[in-house]
Formats: C-alpha cells, structure tokens, sequence
C-alpha cells in the first residue's frame, strides 16, 4: 500500500465553519492531489501540487484551498463550508520520476465529511 | 460529451465468469491507461496500467488499448464474488493529471 494517510478521517461539521483536511505520505512523491467524489460524478480533482508551494486549480477549486509547504503533507481547507462539500475527499500521490510508473497515481482511504 | 466514457452498470455476472470492462476516449493525446478497482468506503486501488496500444496480463487480469478506436478493455477471467467492485478507468497524456471514468459497478453472485 502507498503510504498515505488522510486525517480526519471522518467529520461532521456545520455550515460557515472552516475545515481542514490533511494529506501526509511517506513515499516522497512529487505530485499531490485532492480529488472529491460524488454519486453520478465519479472523481473530480479540486487541487493538485508539483512540488513545495507548488499548487494548481482542479476542475472543482471554487471554495477550496490548499497548501504544500513540506513535500510530505498538502492540506486541503474549506473556508466556510458548505452543504454542497458533503462529500467523501480523496488524496493521492504520483511522481513520473519513479521508473515504469507511467502517469499512475495512488490514493489514500478517503476523508468522510458532512456539512450540516 | 465527457473525455472519457464508462458505464455505470451495475453488471452482474454468476461466479467463473468472464468479465470485460469497457471504456472509450476522445482524446487521441491520451498514452497511459490505468484500471482502479474501488471496495465499498475505500479508495481506489490500482490495478493494472498500460503504455499505448497493446495488452498486459496479471494474473485473472487482462488490460487491453485499442488506440485506434479510443477503447480500452479490462478483462477478468474466473471471476469471484471478492471481486464485487466498482472499476474505474483512467488515462492520460502529457500532463500528469489524469482523466477518470465515472466508474462500473461489478456484482459476482455465487
């Protein structure tokens, strides 16, 4: 397994609080990902890293952040959130300097939140 | 019309049964083509990927690319209940994001 771990791994939290999720791995790879994913919309990436304050948008970013300041750890935050960010948040890792990785990217367990 | 295209399903095969998983692309720039298999509140968990055209066996598991006709295949011979999954496809091109399916839900009954 891909040494990934998501933190909280379940939350429940009310509308206009802020929420941050955390990303750590060990493997030293590169490349981070948020992805959200939601019945009848599959994987949705919110944000992704290329490196230590490297950071770009997803197809999803609005009412996102996120930050890298270690290449081990992306933190992913919801500045106010919303009922609409119930969802089940996926991190993943890649890194194409690995050799015959191809573009392959590995996911953590999934964070579980809930805007109440 | 979405990049990538994958019935939801659900399938429902008996047990033994050869499976094949199924999905197309338009874009013509995609090179890496990747099969996840996801358990019920777990995260996707990679299974195979592949290069350009070509098939690649592991085990029960057959990938397959047909760049010619945007259609990739997963294969999956002697099928067991323990593979009761939903599995995405996936691939990409010069970028390193990639570029999902909506996912297939796999149901092998005994």
């Amino acid at each position: 397994d891909a040494g990934i771990t998501q933190s909280p791994r379940h939350k429940v939290t009310e509308t206009g609080t802020p929420v941050t999720l955390r990303c750590h791995q060990t493997e030293n790879h590169r490349y981070m990902y948020w992805y959200r994913q939601d019945p009848g919309h599959g994987l949705r990436l919110i944000h992704y890293s290329y490196g230590v304050k490297d950071t770009d948008k997803g197809e999803v970013s609005d009412g996102y952040s996120v930050s890298r300041s270690k290449t081990e750890d992306f933190l992913l935050t919801l500045e106010s959130a919303t009922s609409s960010q119930t969802s089940v948040y996926f991190c993943a890792i890649s890194d194409p300097r690995v050799e015959n990785s191809g573009n392959t990217i590995y996911f953590g367990e999934g964070s579980w939140l809930t805007v109440v | 019309q979405k990049e990538v295209e994958q019935d939801p399903g659900p399938l429902s095969v008996p047990e033994g049964a050869i499976v094949s998983l199924n999905c197309t692309y338009s874009n013509s720039a995609f090179q890496y083509f990747m099969w996840y298999r996801q358990y019920s509140r777990k995260g996707p968990e990679l299974l195979m990927y592949t290069y350009s055209s070509g098939n690649k066996e592991d085990g029960r598991f057959t990938a397959q690319v047909d760049k010619s006709s945007k259609y990739i295949s997963l294969f999956i011979r002697d099928s067991q209940p323990s593979d009761s999954a939903t599995y995405l496809c996936a691939m990409s091109g010069g970028s390193y994001i990639p570029t999902f399916g909506r996912g297939t839900s796999l149901i092998v009954h005994p």
